[in-house]
């Protein structure tokens, strides 16, 4: 099946830093997501970024499918943007079969 | 408008017994995915519905774990019996229907331990 691979693992920011989150899929998708898991456990969804770039205030993210990777970018980082960052990739066949990455931790320190 | 809700939000009991965790999607969505989280395996896809019907469950572990959606507002995964390994997070979510993928949206989860 797909191998997704993030980086880095775990960030340490100073706030009002930016940051790129990177992540390599092995194969084609048509679905790939991003996703931000709170201090509370709490899953957000992100941004749905098969191809192309998004913008959604300080976040963004672009993925080149044909090259296979997706960074997600934060700027202007908040001790609120803590947590653990996911990418999510689903392959043509069954593409609503999302396969995660292991995640980048971050940390944002005032 | 509600998002993904799941009950019970934790869940202690010992092992053998059976465990029942339950799931409303969003109201409109078509498809239903059932996820557990651990500090070994990740996340990992359980098995996921579209229209009510089981579309692929080669994630669930084992014959204990069985997961069912009556209708299109309410599924349950159940597990019987339960042991010890089975304890993690157990997340639902679900996506809109259309012709491709469609993000998919996170209930809070349920934090299941097994005595």
């Amino acid at each position: 099946g797909i191998q997704v691979e993030q980086s880095p693992p775990d960030l340490i920011l100073q706030e009002g830093a930016n940051s790129t989150l990177r992540c390599n899929f092995s194969d084609s998708v048509n679905n790939l997501q991003w996703f931000h898991q709170n201090p509370w456990g709490q899953l957000i969804n992100l941004f749905y970024i098969p191809s192309g770039t998004k913008q959604n205030g300080r976040l963004s993210a672009t993925t080149v499918a044909t090259e296979r990777y997706s960074l997600l970018y934060i700027s202007s980082s908040q001790t609120t943007d803590s947590g653990v960052y996911f990418c999510a990739a689903g392959m043509n066949t069954g593409f609503q079969k999302l396969v995660f990455g292991t995640g980048t931790r971050l940390l944002v320190s005032p | 408008d509600a998002g993904v809700i799941q009950s019970p939000r934790h869940e202690v009991t010992e092992m053998g017994q059976e465990v029942t965790l339950r799931c409303k999607p969003i109201s409109g969505h078509d498809y239903l995915f059932w996820y557990r989280q651990t500090m070994m395996r990740g996340l990992e896809l359980l098995i996921y519905f579209n229209n009510n019907v089981p579309i692929d469950d080669s994630g669930m572990p084992e014959d204990r774990f069985s997961a069912k959606m009556p209708n299109a507002s309410f599924s349950t995964l159940k597990i019987q019996p339960s042991e010890p390994r089975d304890s993690a997070v157990y997340f639902c979510a679900s996506s809109a229907r259309d012709g491709g993928g469609q993000p998919q949206h996170f209930g809070d989860g349920t934090r299941l331990s097994i005595l």
